[in-house]
C-alpha cells in the first residue's frame, strides 16, 4: 500500500535540544516537501527537494534542516535555532510532470510541542 | 506571481444544506488545481482536480469546475453530512525553473450541525 509515512505522530521537545522528524515514501516520487501548520492557519512551506542531493529553503527555513540522500526520505530537523517550534508538521511527496497535473500526496502529520 | 485566495471561514450549515466555498486564483501559464480536505489531527486529502480549463472535478458529491473567465475554482455540493466537517483547502500547481510549486489557499472551515 503506497503512501507517506511521518514519525513520530508526537514529539515533544525541551528547550534548547534538536529534534528529527521523520519522512518516508514509497510512491516512487521525485519531489518532497515541509510544511509547518499552525491552529487555524493554513500551510507554510520550509524547504522542498525536486531530486535527491538537492534541496531549496522555503518561505520560513530559518530554524530548520533537512537532508536528501535517498529518494524516499527527507527528514526534517528543528533546531535550537527555531525560538517558536510548537506547530503541526506535514510532509508531502509528488511526482514531477511537465505539465504540472500531479497532486501532492501528504502524511498524516506529527505534532511537535515544547515541554 | 502564483496565488490562491478562499473564502474565510468558519462556515457552518444545517445537515442537507447546500455548500459553496470561493476560491479565486492568480497565476502565469497553465496551472492545475486542487481541493483538498483536512480532517482534526490528520494530514491534507486530495479531494479532486482540475487540469484545464473547463474541467470539473467531481468527488463523493463535491464538485468544482475550472473557470479560466474568472479564474475561479469553487468547491460545491449539493447537501452536506455532518461528516463533511473539516477544513477545505484551495491548492493549484504551476511549473517554475525549479520544478512543480504548489501554492494553498488559508483553508475554510465547515462545521455541519444535525
Amino acid at each position: 500500500d503506497g503512501g507517506i509515512t511521518q514519525s513520530p505522530k508526537y514529539l515533544f521537545r525541551k528547550e534548547g535540544q534538536n529534534v528529527t522528524l521523520s519522512c518516508e515514501q514509497n510512491l516512487n516520487h521525485d519531489a518532497m516537501y515541509w510544511y509547518r501548520q499552525d491552529p487555524g492557519q493554513g500551510l507554510r512551506l520550509i524547504y522542498y527537494s525536486q531530486i535527491v542531493n538537492d534541496f531549496q529553503k522555503g518561505d520560513i527555513a530559518e530554524g530548520y534542516s533537512v537532508s536528501r540522500e535517498k529518494k524516499e526520505s527527507f527528514p526534517l530537523t528543528v533546531t535550537s535555532a527555531q525560538k517558536n517550534p510548537t506547530a503541526f508538521y506535514l510532509c508531502a511527496s509528488s511526482m514531477n510532470d511537465i505539465y504540472s497535473n500531479q497532486p501532492q500526496h501528504f502524511g498524516d502529520g506529527t505534532r511537535l510541542s515544547i515541554l | 506571481g502564483n496565488s490562491v485566495t478562499q473564502m474565510e471561514g468558519p462556515v457552518t450549515l444545517s445537515e442537507e444544506a447546500f455548500l459553496t466555498i470561493n476560491c479565486t486564483y492568480t497565476a502565469t501559464g497553465y496551472p492545475s488545481l486542487f481541493w483538498y480536505v483536512q480532517y482534526p489531527g490528520e494530514g491534507l486529502q486530495l479531494l479532486l482536480k482540475a487540469t484545464k480549463a473547463d474541467d470539473k472535478g467531481s468527488n463523493k458529491g463535491f464538485e468544482a469546475t475550472y473557470r479560466k473567465e474568472t479564474t475561479s475554482f469553487h468547491l460545491e455540493k449539493g447537501s452536506v453530512q455532518v461528516s463533511d466537517s473539516a477544513v477545505y483547502f484551495c491548492a493549484l500547481s504551476a511549473l517554475s525553473n525549479t520544478g512543480n510549486q504548489f501554492y494553498f489557499g488559508t483553508g475554510t472551515s465547515l462545521t455541519v450541525i444535525p
